[in-house]
């Protein structure tokens, strides 16, 4: 069975700073698919980012890139020059490629907090 | 991406009640599926529900407890019955599209 595992429960950034939430995960599949997801206050489930497994290259999305290193398992989340709205639960999250399998197994998730 | 709404955002229910959720999306979709999310944690996927056929439970979900519906490509309910306590979470639905799964905003239930 897929596990994903965040080792942070907390993390606190001040404004404008850069900050990086680990990932780990652990599957036997070649080709999947790695998200991170964003859960304010709000409740509502934020996508961030996607990382295709066959890729090599690091997504980016503007202040959201991820280090993915695909032998070691890792995924992590840096997020540069902090906003104060970025305060929220991250949850990293993984799914296969199995076309009508796509259920997203989560991690604990992370809380970030931004100093202001 | 697809948007998708939900029907209550929330509800306090007795115990021993029984309440269905709704969730719509706005475009045709395979694959919807229903999480839990317990206080403070992490999401928990309860069932995937494909339109046409029976929804697939996950361990330790069980259809007389979670009866799910999907009569469109559209549409689907999950009904939390003989509620107890322990179901007080938010239930959210998600559709796979593209590869990437979008949210509703969830339903908060308390279970009183």
């Amino acid at each position: 069975a897929q596990t994903v595992t965040q080792s942070q429960p907390e993390m606190s950034v001040q404004e404008a700073e850069t900050v990086t939430l680990s990932c780990t995960y652990d599957t036997s599949e070649s080709d999947y698919y790695l998200f991170w997801y964003k859960q304010p206050p709000s409740r509502q489930m934020i996508l961030v980012i996607r990382q295709e497994a066959y890729k090599q290259q690091n997504a980016t999305e503007n202040r959201f890139s991820v280090n993915f290193q695909k032998a070691a398992k890792s995924f992590s989340l840096k997020i540069s020059d902090s906003q104060l709205g970025d305060a929220a639960m991250y949850f990293c999250a993984w799914t296969t490629s199995n076309f009508g399998n796509e259920k997203l197994t989560f991690g604990t998730g992370t809380r970030l907090t931004i100093i202001p | 991406s697809a948007v998708i709404s939900q029907k209550p955002s929330r509800d306090i229910c007795q115990r021993g009640t029984s309440l269905t959720i709704q969730c719509q999306v706005d475009s045709q979709v395979t694959m919807m599926f229903w999480y839990r999310q317990q206080p403070g944690q992490s999401l928990t996927l309860i069932a995937t529900a494909n339109q046409g056929s029976e929804a697939t439970y996950e361990s330790g979900f069980v259809i007389d407890k979670f009866p799910i519906s999907r009569p469109n490509l559209t549409f689907s309910t999950l009904t939390v019955s003989n509620m107890s306590p322990e179901d007080s979470s938010i239930y959210l639905c998600s559709v796979s599209y593209r590869v990437e799964q979008y949210f509703g905003p969830g339903t908060r239930l308390t279970v009183t």
